[in-house]
């Protein structure tokens, strides 16, 4: 099983800067990487997919980079809907697909 | 608009059963993999199921497997799961979810529905 280790669990972001995240498979995944966006008491909502590829109606505040086993999701010019919970999650060797942890996004 | 809408959540006994639904509009549902993933409460998210879009591939997460049983009606455009000897660590939210990858080997999740919450609790 590939284990996804997001960091930090926590992120403390002043409105209008940039969020940088962090996520780590235990072995290569190669660019078969999404994140997901989880705002309180709301479903995920797909991000990104192919570690890179923002999914349809995503603006490009949101970006994703990495290959392997490093991941990053970076969001730029942070708004109040911006605050949530992230979640990266690899498709490359399943079952079992997997998730991160979650990187809490939260106002500083 | 493409929705995925969960039914049959609530409030069951330790060992006991339940029984979720998920119909999905707006789609051609039997071109598409669907999954099941839940998210216990205050916790992440955990990938549950995986069955193709003909029915005949059919995956689970180890923690589920012999007493979960996923399984799709096309004609009905539903999915369901069927879920036995239930376990306190099996309550969570339940999300029906839409394989997006247009490829066999690779699964990733869009749209998800807004999730059935299963209680197990005496």
């Amino acid at each position: 099983e590939i284990v996804m280790t997001q960091s930090p669990a926590t992120l403390s972001v002043s409105p209008g800067e940039r969020a940088t995240l962090s996520c780590r498979a235990s072995q290569s995944i190669s660019s078969h990487l999404a994140w997901y966006q989880q705002k309180p008491g709301q479903a995920p909502r797909l991000l990104i997919y192919d570690a890179s590829t923002r999914a349809t109606g995503i603006p490009a505040k949101f970006s994703g980079s990495g290959s392997g086993t490093e991941f990053t999701l970076t969001i730029s010019s942070l708004q109040s809907e911006d605050f949530a919970v992230y979640y990266c999650q690899q498709y490359n060797n399943w079952p079992p697909l997997t998730f991160g942890g979650g990187t809490k996004v939260e106002i500083k | 608009d493409v929705q995925l809408e969960e039914s049959g959540g609530g409030l069951v006994q330790p060992g006991g059963s339940l029984s979720l639904s998920c119909t999905a509009s707006g789609f051609s549902f039997s071109s598409y993999d669907m999954n099941w993933v839940r998210q216990a409460p205050g916790k992440g998210l955990e990938w549950v199921s995986y069955i193709s879009n003909g029915g005949s591939t059919i995956y689970y997460a180890d923690s589920v497997k012999g007493r979960f049983t996923i399984s799709r009606d096309n004609a009905k455009n539903s999915l369901y799961l069927q879920m036995n000897s239930l376990r306190a660590e099996d309550t969570a939210i339940y999300y029906c979810v839409r394989d997006a990858s247009v490829y066999f080997d690779f699964c990733w999740f869009d749209p998800w529905g807004q999730g059935a919450l299963v209680t197990v609790s005496s």
